[in-house]
């Protein structure tokens, strides 16, 4: 089984200020593990990914995680966030089960981001 | 290049009716996920389908199930709707053998 564990529901965070939202993991498989971003009343868009390779990785609009085995952890974070940012970030693993690709999500961080 | 196209965008249905939703793939996908999110909630995993099968389901009752056509395309079923199905219901696709979905903006379905 895998599960998401995203540790803070909202981070208020000042304009031009930096900002870092937490995710840890569990999973008794290889993972691979996602960022998505969902403004209001929309979808899920794919902020950045791990796959392999390179343990930080670079997404979109300036954001970029890190993946740590050691500690399960794979936080999202970005030096100078702007007033565009405030949104909610989710963070998914996506393992193997009976073969298939399937991905869980967390339960989400709202991101609000004060001028 | 068109993405994940859902329809309808809103709907209000009455509990005890049943309800239909489409998701058209990003073109070259083949493998459609769906996903309800409860408000404040992050995704909860429905099922996925691919070549047509539903290959496999998270923890939803009988009363959700779906089809996917030869075009990819998919439908989700709800029947005997309750109050606790409102939701936004999202379809995502991928590649079957690629890592990392595309999704739609969603179904907004309000049960009164």
């Amino acid at each position: 089984a895998q599960s998401v564990t995203q540790l803070d529901s909202q981070v208020p965070v000042f304009e031009e200020a930096p900002v870092e939202l937490r995710c840890n993991y569990s999973s008794s498989v290889s993972v691979y593990l996602f960022w998505y971003v969902q403004y209001p009343n929309q979808g899920l868009q794919l902020l950045l990914k791990y796959l392999s390779g390179s343990t930080l990785v670079k997404g979109i609009n300036g954001f970029e995680a890190e993946f740590n085995k050691s500690q399960t952890s794979f936080h999202l974070r970005k030096p100078s966030v702007h007033i565009s940012d405030t949104a909610e970030y989710f963070c998914a693993v996506s393992g193997s089960s009976g073969g298939y690709q399937k991905v869980t999500f967390g339960t989400g961080t709202k991101l609000q981001v004060i001028p | 290049d068109a993405g994940v196209t859902q329809s309808p965008t809103h709907l209000i249905k009455t509990r005890g009716q049943q309800v239909t939703l489409r998701c058209s793939p990003k073109s070259g996908h083949d493998t459609v996920s769906w996903y309800q999110q409860a408000l404040g909630q992050g995704p909860q995993f429905i099922f996925q389908y691919y070549e047509e099968e539903e290959r496999q389901r998270g923890n939803f009752p009988d009363r959700f199930s779906g089809h996917q056509f030869p075009n990819y395309s998919s439908e989700l079923n709800v029947n005997a709707l309750l109050l606790g199905d409102s939701a936004l219901y999202l379809c995502a696709s991928s590649r079957d053998s690629s890592y990392g979905y595309t999704f739609g903006s969603g179904t907004r379905l309000t049960v009164v």
